[in-house]
């Protein structure tokens, strides 16, 4: 088995930039996933293939990659971005697949 | 627009098996190019994936629980089912079904359900 580790907490003003991260060893070979969680609702993928935004999804949310960490960045955070952040991957055999422990966003 | 909806029992108690069933709607379920899965949350924790199904009923479980992770799928009623056996209390978790979006070299879940809540309790 493998882990995705993530940041358990990040806080930031309305206006500022949030930047969660997700490691793994297993990131080398395999893109990230991220979701967005409001309390009582399901997960909503906000970014898929590292990098690459859903429709629907704000431009303000972003991907991108240095070796095995993977990042999310919220830029000009609103207070509707308050949500818990899943990032996911998959394992070598692309049979498997993982979450991260997931990040609290606070917004200030 | 695919919509999925979990049903099942809200309470199992410790032993016995969990059984959910997630339903379709928006496209026939047998469509070759759908993946499916089931990912729960323990309360307050993170998400954990369960099992991948493929239309045709194989499937490739999370190491952890494939041991007591049982899969379906009914086509007539586009349908597909998790059964989880010897369930004890740390299986209390809201569990989700979703489609796997599949690109050969990556997977990710969308749409989801709305979860359903089950409680390991005597």
């Amino acid at each position: 088995s493998y882990e995705l580790t993530q940041p358990p907490s990040v806080s930031v003003s309305p206006g500022e930039t949030a930047r969660i991260t997700c490691s793994g060893d297993v990131l080398t070979k395999q893109y990230v996933h991220w979701y967005q969680q409001k309390p009582g609702q399901a997960p909503v993928v906000v970014i898929y293939k590292d990098s690459e935004r859903p429709s629907g999804i704000p431009e303000r949310f972003s991907g991108s990659r240095s070796g095995t960490t993977v990042t999310l960045t919220i830029s000009g955070v609103q207070a509707e971005d308050e949500a818990d952040y899943h990032c996911q991957s998959g394992d070598s055999t692309s049979t498997n697949e993982v979450f991260g422990g997931g990040t609290k966003l606070t917004v200030l | 627009q695919l919509q999925l909806q979990e049903s099942g029992p809200g309470l199992v108690k410790p032993s016995e098996t969990l059984s959910l069933t997630c339903s379709v709607s928006g496209d026939s379920i047998s469509s070759s190019s759908y993946y499916w899965g089931w990912v729960r949350q323990s309360p307050g924790k993170g998400l954990e994936w369960i099992v991948t199904i493929y239309y045709s009923g194989s499937a490739y479980s999370n190491p952890s629980l494939k041991s007591r992770v049982t899969t379906s799928v009914d086509t007539s009623k586009n349908q597909f089912s998790l059964r989880l056996s010897s369930v004890t209390a740390a299986d209390t978790a809201v569990y989700y079904c979703a489609e796997l979006q599949r690109f050969g070299e990556f997977s990710y879940f969308g749409p989801w359900g709305h979860g359903t809540l089950v409680t390991v309790s005597s």
